[in-house]
């Protein structure tokens, strides 16, 4: 099992808002910043979100983060087709002394 | 531009060693990491471990501790992972990525994955 959890599915319509959650605890989330990666289906991991809340260039504004104690969220607004991908969430691990990912949402656009 | 180019799809069978390379361009070489990820087929992204090109510290995943082992190349620009004792849950892709370790770890480029697959 992951130790960060993800709900495994999400899902929306065109334009809606759906938000994706990432439970952790003191020794990770707690303590460090939050990265998210959005994957295509058949392509390489892309960065999505860095420290909690920072965007790429190229990435839209419609997606935002935030993190507060051991949780953090991804959030999409305006919902769009091309944004069925999986997300994953990632962080360091004192504790571990390790990265460690959430085991990916699978978001579908209905 | 910032590329990591791996090395191509291995086959190998159960107890073998699998060498991948990731070729890096477009940066200072030896002024960031490399560090390995993988992903099963169907499954989530698991951390492997990273390599700091500047000086070789290694840090590896516990689990993987003893039959991983990461090297760089700074004459070529590559960094090699080889995993030794491989059975069928090693199968998977297997990416490079170039860690930011500021305020966080997290990896801003991707190599392109190399497909290996563990079967008799």
């Amino acid at each position: 099992q992951s130790v960060l959890t993800q709900p495994p599915s999400a899902s929306g319509t065109p334009g809606q808002r759906v938000t994706i959650s990432c439970s952790g605890s003191s020794s990770n989330i707690g303590s460090s910043t939050v990265h998210w990666y959005q994957q295509l289906p058949g392509t390489t991991p892309k960065l999505l979100l860095s420290r909690d809340n920072q965007r790429p260039s190229g990435v839209p504004d419609r997606f935002s983060g935030s993190r507060s104690g051991s949780s953090a969220s991804l959030a999409i607004s305006g919902l769009q087709s091309e944004d069925e991908a999986d997300y994953y969430c990632a962080a360091w691990d004192d504790s571990r002394n390790a990265l460690v990912f959430g085991g990916g949402t699978k978001l579908t656009v209905l | 531009q910032v590329q990591l180019v791996q090395s191509g799809t291995e086959v190998k069978e159960p107890g073998a060693s699998v060498k991948v390379s990731c070729k890096a361009s477009g940066y200072t070489f030896t002024s960031f990491g490399i560090s390995w990820v993988r992903q099963a087929p169907g499954q989530g992204l698991e951390w492997m471990g990273w390599i700091n090109i500047y000086n070789g510290n290694t840090q590896y995943e516990q689990k993987l501790q003893g039959r991983v082992t990461m090297t760089k190349d700074t004459s070529t620009n590559t960094a090699y992972m080889e995993l030794r004792s491989l059975t069928s849950d090693d199968t998977g892709v297997y990416y490079c990525a170039r860690p930011i370790v500021t305020r966080g770890f997290y990896f801003d480029y991707w190599g392109q994955g190399t497909l290996v697959t563990v079967s008799s």
